[in-house]
């Protein structure tokens, strides 16, 4: 099993791009979730999904739209990036409720210039 | 929203001494307390968590105590090993919402 991944692991955007961020895990998890981390911020939740098909916001939402067409994948888009999003995104996912262990993707290191 | 703050920020100990990280929170509703480590430029893992109906918990080394009344669980290390140097974020979270609630994570290093 892969566990979860994400693509790409790098990028960096112009101010004003726009991109789309791809988790996917193999695990048949119901709980997806998507965060940045900042220095000294630890980790912030955008947005998350409780299962294929639904979607809520986080603490942090604004700027950030999710997709969850498929119960293995949870995109996160940015319309319009800014520097202000120029952070490391993690995407995890947990079996059936917040209960249960969150397996954490890679990262995505994100730059806007 | 929860309000979740973890002392100290950083924490310097030596080899084979005894580390403890303190998590207060804020929402009476969480019933729900895990601690992740997170090695440098590593993703964060679950290395113990605790449910409210039990007051600690240990693992190994590691171990989780939870005094509800006062709002606070705290992450409990012995015999600290150079592999234990690493950030560890309190995540409360449960009843109520579909989310947990990340400290901003304490520094650990130990010294060998």
């Amino acid at each position: 099993n892969a566990g979860v991944t994400q693509t790409p692991k790098f990028r960096v955007l112009k101010t004003g791009q726009s991109m789309t961020l791809l988790c996917a895990q193999d695990m048949n998890h119901e709980y997806m979730y998507w965060y940045r981390q900042d220095p000294g911020m630890g980790l912030r939740l955008i947005h998350y999904s409780v299962g294929e098909g639904t979607t809520a916001k986080g603490e942090v939402p604004d700027g950030y739209n999710v997709s969850r067409l498929k119960k293995q994948n949870f995109l996160l888009g940015l319309e319009s990036a800014a520097p202000s999003q120029t952070s490391v995104y993690f995407c995890a996912s947990s079996l059936t409720s917040q209960y249960n262990e969150q397996f954490f993707g890679p990262g995505t290191r994100l730059t806007v210039l | 929203g929860e309000n979740v703050e973890q002392h100290p920020s950083t924490l310097s100990v030596q080899e084979g001494d005894s580390a403890v990280i303190k998590c207060t929170y804020s929402d009476s509703a969480s019933n729900y307390f895990p601690w992740y480590k997170q090695e440098l430029g590593k993703r964060p893992q679950l290395i113990i968590d605790i449910r409210s109906n039990v007051g600690e918990k240990k693992d190994q080394r590691i171990a989780v105590t939870l005094n509800k009344t006062a709002k606070h669980f705290s992450l409990h290390i012995t015999e600290t090993q150079p592999e234990d140097s690493a950030v560890y974020f309190c995540a409360p979270g449960g009843a109520g919402s579909y989310q947990l609630t990340f400290g901003k994570g304490t520094k650990l290093s130990v010294i060998p």
